[in-house]
This record gives C-alpha cells, sequence and structure tokens, in this order.
C-alpha cells in the first residue's frame, strides 16, 4: 500500500466556494501529479511538480492552482468551484532518482459542485 | 488525441478462464506501464515494460511489446473475481519528461 493521502475523499460544495484538496507522501518522493478523471474515463494530467517550488501544468488545461512548499505536499486549489470541476481528483507521486517512472496514486477525491 | 488506446473497453468473462485486454500508442516510448483501478479508488502499478524487452511475466499476469507496432498486451491468467477492476496502460514517451499518458481503460468484470 502506497502511502499517499488525499483529503477530503469527497466533497459536495456549492458554486463560487474556494476549495482545496490536499495531497500528502511520506515516500520523499520528488515528483507529484495530479490527474482529473471523469467516471469510468481515461486520466488526465492537470498539474504536476519536479520537486519543491517547481510547478507545471499538465496536458489538460485546468482552472485550478497548485503549489509545493514542501516536498510531501502538493495541495490543488479552486478558486471559485464551477458544476463542470465535478470530477475525481487522483494525487501521484514518484521517485526522481530511479529511471522509471513508477506512479503511486492516492485514494482520489471525489468533488461534486452543486 | 489519446496517446494510448485500449481495447475492448469492457471485458466480462467467468472465473478461470484468461483476460485479454490490448493497448495501442502513437509515440516513441522509454517504457509502457499497467495500471489497475478498483471502482473509486486510486490506481494501483502492477507491471512495466522497457522497450527494448519483449514480453514480461509477474505472477498471473503476462505483458507483450511490440514497439514495431506500438502496442502491447496484457494477460491475466487463471482469473478472479476479485479481478474485477478498470486496467490501463500508461506509456513513458521519449522526451516527454517521464510524464505518464494513460489510455482509455478496460473494464473488466470477471464473474464466479
Amino acid at each position: 500500500e502506497a502511502d499517499i493521502y488525499q483529503t477530503p475523499r469527497y466533497l459536495v460544495i456549492g458554486t463560487g466556494k474556494k476549495i482545496t484538496l490536499e495531497c500528502s507522501q511520506t515516500m520523499g518522493h520528488d515528483k507529484m501529479y495530479w490527474y482529473q478523471q471523469d467516471p469510468g474515463m481515461e486520466l488526465h494530467l492537470i498539474h504536476y511538480s519536479y520537486g519543491v517550488n517547481s510547478t507545471e501544468k499538465g496536458d489538460l488545461s485546468s482552472e485550478s492552482t497548485v503549489s509545493r512548499i514542501r516536498t510531501e505536499h502538493f495541495p490543488l486549489t479552486l478558486e471559485s468551484a464551477r458544476p463542470s470541476h465535478t470530477s475525481q481528483y487522483l494525487c501521484a507521486s514518484s521517485d526522481w532518482d530511479r529511471a522509471t517512472d513508477t506512479q503511486y496514486f492516492g485514494p482520489g477525491t471525489r468533488l461534486t459542485v452543486l | 488525441s489519446q496517446q494510448g488506446e485500449e481495447d475492448p473497453q469492457a471485458l466480462s468473462i467467468q472465473e478461470g478462464e484468461n483476460a485479454t485486454m490490448n493497448c495501442s500508442y502513437k509515440t516513441s516510448i522509454n517504457n509502457l506501464q499497467w495500471y489497475r483501478q478498483n471502482s473509486g479508488r486510486g490506481l494501483v502499478h502492477l507491471i512495466l515494460i522497457r522497450s527494448n524487452e519483449r514480453e514480461k511475466h509477474s505472477g498471473r499476469l503476462r505483458v507483450t511489446l511490440d514497439t514495431s507496432k506500438k502496442s502491447s498486451s496484457l494477460l491475466i491468467t487463471a482469473s478472479r473475481a476479485a479481478d474485477t477492476a478498470s486496467y490501463f496502460c500508461a506509456t513513458d514517451a521519449r522526451g516527454g519528461g517521464n510524464k505518464l499518458t494513460f489510455g482509455t481503460g478496460t473494464q473488466l468484470k470477471v464473474e464466479l
């Protein structure tokens, strides 16, 4: 079982609210990722980080923002939630020093915006 | 368009049968990985095959890779009801900065 945690697991919130999805890992991994996944669909990379103070946008455009102030912590923030943000958000991490990029996933946060 | 596309989209088999899933991709890769996702959960890494490998085994899993056809297959032998899940291939594209691109997934249902 991977040591990567996400909170909350489920969140139902009204339009216009600011939300932060938490992700933390205890494996000391430099690389962290956020994916968005609609039910039964593929994962889309929305943000990634190669280390502290490093953040990049992924392949899928997202209105969310991320920060990486500590190695173990990679929170995702939506300033003003909208129904179109309803989805599952998955956080993952991997070890920069390894030659292969095996990613370890958290359990996900299922977000519903009313 | 997606780097990885999988077929079939869904597969239903009886316990004890073998399950085969296929993945096609578009660009040159460093490696290809298979992940499993139980409903509503995160993904779990199953197996990785490098671009210079053609076949790899892990327990009841067998993965093949054909870089000339840009395709891979995952075989689960002697399936069990607990194998019911979605299975995704993910490619680490050459020059892609070690980011993974996930396929569309195959939903496998193993019935008793």
